[in-house]
């Protein structure tokens, strides 16, 4: 199965403290997505890449949130000096170049950050 | 503001029963619309979809409906089985396809 896969799973880190995670998409993708999920919420958009250029930003993205896309395949998202309101889940997804009538994204399991 | 709303925070149903699923949206410009379904500890994976210029999409035991002027969406499952316990998100697209908007979930619960 080659679904997307995301790194790590699960981040415990202190406040203050800067945090890396990685994302594989579909190898065929050639979008690839970042979403965050707090409790009882639903996911919200964070950011996208077309290939490496990143095109899109939500303002939910705040100056210490930064992602890269380097060669258009594996993607990082990094939060630097993290605070107790960044623990969430962070979801990446990625799809094909959407086409009328086809909009989906596959999404992976996500990293869960907690930040004490 | 919520954009796509789903008003149910969770549902009940009973094995073979029909569950029923609602989710409203408010932006005119969303013509793309996609059911997910999420279980503990994994990402939420793709169900279904609906472009605007249909009304119904069927899928095996699922079926979506969208009421373009009612600005409003709805997911069945018949029969409901127990494995289909999961919290179920909507979404909503505009033909950019940029972005997803979620709604906040409804947690489905059926019992065997």
């Amino acid at each position: 199965d080659t679904g997307v896969s995301q790194d790590p799973r699960h981040k415990i880190t202190k406040r203050g403290q800067n945090v890396t995670f990685r994302c594989d998409p579909i190898s065929e993708h050639n979008r690839l997505y970042w979403y965050r999920q707090t409790l009882g919420q639903g996911p919200e958009f964070l950011t996208y890449f077309q290939n490496e250029a990143q095109l899109e930003k939500s303002r939910l993205l705040s100056d210490r949130f930064s992602a890269e896309r380097p060669k258009g395949s594996f993607s990082t998202l990094e939060i630097q000096r993290t605070e107790q309101g960044d623990s969430a889940m962070y979801l990446c997804a990625s799809s094909l170049t959407p086409r009328e009538l086809s909009y989906e994204q596959y999404f992976g399991p996500g990293t869960r950050l907690t930040v004490t | 503001d919520q954009q796509v709303k789903q008003n149910s925070p969770s549902l009940s149903v009973q094995e073979g029963r029909i569950s029923i699923l609602n989710c409203d949206y408010t932006n005119s410009m969303f013509d793309y619309f996609l059911w997910y379904k999420k279980y503990p500890a994994e990402g939420p994976t793709f169900l279904i979809s609906i472009s605007s210029i249909k009304d119904k999409n069927e899928d095996g035991r699922f079926t979506v409906f969208l009421n373009k002027s009612a600005k409003h969406l709805s997911l069945h499952i018949v029969p409901s089985q127990p494995g289909d316990s999961a919290v179920y998100f909507c979404a909503a697209s505009d033909n950019a396809g940029n972005m997803l908007t979620f709604g906040g979930g409804t947690r489905l619960m059926v019992k065997p």
